[in-house]
């Protein structure tokens, strides 16, 4: 069971946009920074978001996160195929001084 | 351009050892905090280790603590992770993981995969 709880599976069709919700508590999200990354199949994951809502150079701004209190969001526009993907939010939690992740979540662009 | 290039997994027995390494080029090492994380088959990620620039701050996840040792060699620019007492559950893909200014993974290698069995 993660720390971090994040809904298993999200779908939506090519061009349509949608969220990816990433729930903690105030041992972590509610006091650190959160980050995202995204894992193609087969591949290791790549950072998306961090500091909460900055892009690294070279991810589309089709790609946006936010956080209020203790949850975080990630948010695609534009659905392309090529999205389809595992999601991850992480960030630290100053309680169990661990890095902690959410569970994932897959992504199908119908 | 920055790489992680993982190696040292492979096929052990319960409750043997493994180390593995990972090389670091295309940026200093010395200046970057490092982690490792794992991933069993068909699971999540799974942060397992993490270690400051000068090794002075070493923290561990609950599930490997008093198994597994991180170290660095910064004059090498290697990390490693030494896996002792090995169980089924440890069997993962090993990632490892450099850390941006904060507190971020911004690269990652490819994995190294071990699988602990009899």
């Amino acid at each position: 069971q993660s720390v971090l709880t994040q809904p298993p599976s999200v779908s939506a069709a090519p061009g349509q946009k949608v969220t990816i919700s990433c729930s903690g508590s105030s041992s972590n999200i509610g006091k650190n920074y959160v980050s995202w990354y995204q894992q193609l199949p087969g591949t290791a994951p790549k950072l998306l978001i961090y500091d909460n809502d900055k892009r690294p150079s070279g991810i589309p701004d089709r790609f946006s996160g936010s956080k209020s209190g203790t949850s975080a969001t990630l948010g695609i526009t534009g659905l392309q195929t090529g999205d389809e993907a595992d999601y991850y939010c992480g960030t630290w939690d100053s309680s169990l001084s661990a890095v902690v992740f959410g569970g994932g979540t897959k992504l199908t662009v119908l | 351009e920055v790489q992680l290039v993982e190696s040292g997994g492979g096929l052990v027995n319960p409750g043997g050892s493994l180390r593995l390494s990972c090389a670091a080029s295309g940026f200093t090492l010395n200046n970057h905090k490092m982690n490792w994380v794992r991933q069993a088959p068909g699971k999540g990620l799974e942060w397992v280790s993490s270690i400051s620039s000068g090794s002075n701050y070493i923290y561990y996840a609950d599930s490997v603590k008093g198994r597994f040792t991180v170290s660095r060699d910064n004059a090498k620019n290697s990390l490693y992770l030494q896996m002792n007492s090995l169980r089924a559950e440890d069997t993962a893909v090993y990632y490892c993981v450099r850390v941006g200014s904060g507190d971020y993974f911004d690269y990652w290698g490819q994995g190294t995969l071990v699988t602990v069995s009899s």
